[in-house]
C-alpha cells in the first residue's frame, strides 16, 4: 500500500453515462497525476495538478474529460458521455516537491478499472 | 519512434538466474529514470530510480544508466518466481515531471 487511494476500484457503466473517479494522494504530497492504461500498454499521462492548480493536460484529455483538485488534497476525474474506447485502468499518482530535490518519485494508487458496455 | 522503447518479451529465465531488462529513450534532455513492477491486474509499483550515469544497487536490483547511449537497464539477481511480472521503464518528461512509459517487458521466472 503506497498510501494513495482511489475509489471506486471497479466501475461498469453503459455507453453514454457519466462517471466520476476519486483519488486521495499521500497526505504531504502536493503533486498529483492522472494516467490511463489500456491492456498491453504502459500508463499514458492525462493531467497534472500542483496543489489545486491544473498545470498540464494531455491531448488525450478530450472535452468529455474534466479533472479537479479543489482544495489541493483529493482529486476527481469525470468522464461525460462515456464511450467504449474509454474502457481502461485509470491511475492516480502523487509525489512531493521537496526543496533541492532533483526528481520527484511518483507513487501510484490501486487504480480504477472502467468498463464501458 | 516511440519516446521510450522496451522489448515486450516475454523474457523467460530460470529461478536463481540474472534477469536483464533494457530500455531506450529518445529525449536527450531526460534526467530521471524509473523502473516500476506491475503484477497482472494491479497498479505499477516503484522499485528503482536512477538519475546519474552508472550503476545503482538496491538489494537484488541494479539499475544502470548510460545517458550518452540513451539507455537504461534493470538487473534482477537471484530471480524468484515472485519476480514474474511486467517491468515498466519510465522517463521523466517536461517541466511537470510527468512520466513517459514504455510498453513494459513481461518477465517469467521458471521454478
Amino acid at each position: 500500500d503506497t498510501g494513495v487511494s482511489q475509489d471506486p476500484r471497479h466501475k461498469i457503466t453503459k455507453r453514454g453515462q457519466n462517471v466520476t473517479f476519486r483519488c486521495d494522494p499521500i497526505s504531504e504530497h502536493n503533486r498529483l497525476y492522472w494516467y490511463r492504461q489500456t491492456l498491453g500498454q504502459g500508463p499514458e499521462f492525462l493531467t497534472y495538478f500542483q496543489n489545486e492548480a491544473q498545470l498540464e493536460k494531455s491531448r488525450l484529455l478530450s472535452d468529455r474529460f474534466s479533472a479537479e483538485r479543489p482544495k489541493g488534497s483529493f482529486s476527481t476525474l469525470e468522464i461525460q458521455r462515456t464511450e467504449q474506447g474509454d474502457s481502461a485502468m485509470y491511475l492516480c499518482a502523487s509525489s512531493s516537491a521537496r526543496a533541492r530535490a532533483v526528481n520527484y518519485e511518483q507513487y501510484f494508487g490501486p487504480g480504477t478499472r472502467l468498463t464501458v458496455t | 519512434q516511440k519516446e521510450v522503447e522496451q522489448n515486450s518479451g516475454p523474457l523467460s529465465v530460470p529461478e536463481g538466474a540474472i534477469a536483464s531488462l533494457n530500455c531506450t529513450y529518445s529525449d536527450r534532455g531526460s534526467q530521471s529514470f524509473f523502473w516500476y513492477r506491475q503484477y497482472s491486474g494491479k497498479s505499477p509499483e516503484l522499485i528503482m530510480f536512477i538519475y546519474s550515469n552508472g550503476d545503482k544497487e538496491d538489494g537484488r536490483f541494479t539499475a544502470q544508466l548510460n545517458k550518452a547511449s540513451q539507455y537504461v537497464s534493470l538487473l534482477i539477481r537471484d530471480s524468484q518466481p515472485s519476480d514474474s511480472a511486467t517491468y515498466l521503464c519510465a522517463v521523466e518528461g517536461g517541466a511537470t515531471n510527468k512520466l513517459i512509459f514504455g510498453t513494459g517487458t513481461l518477465l517469467a521466472v521458471q521454478p
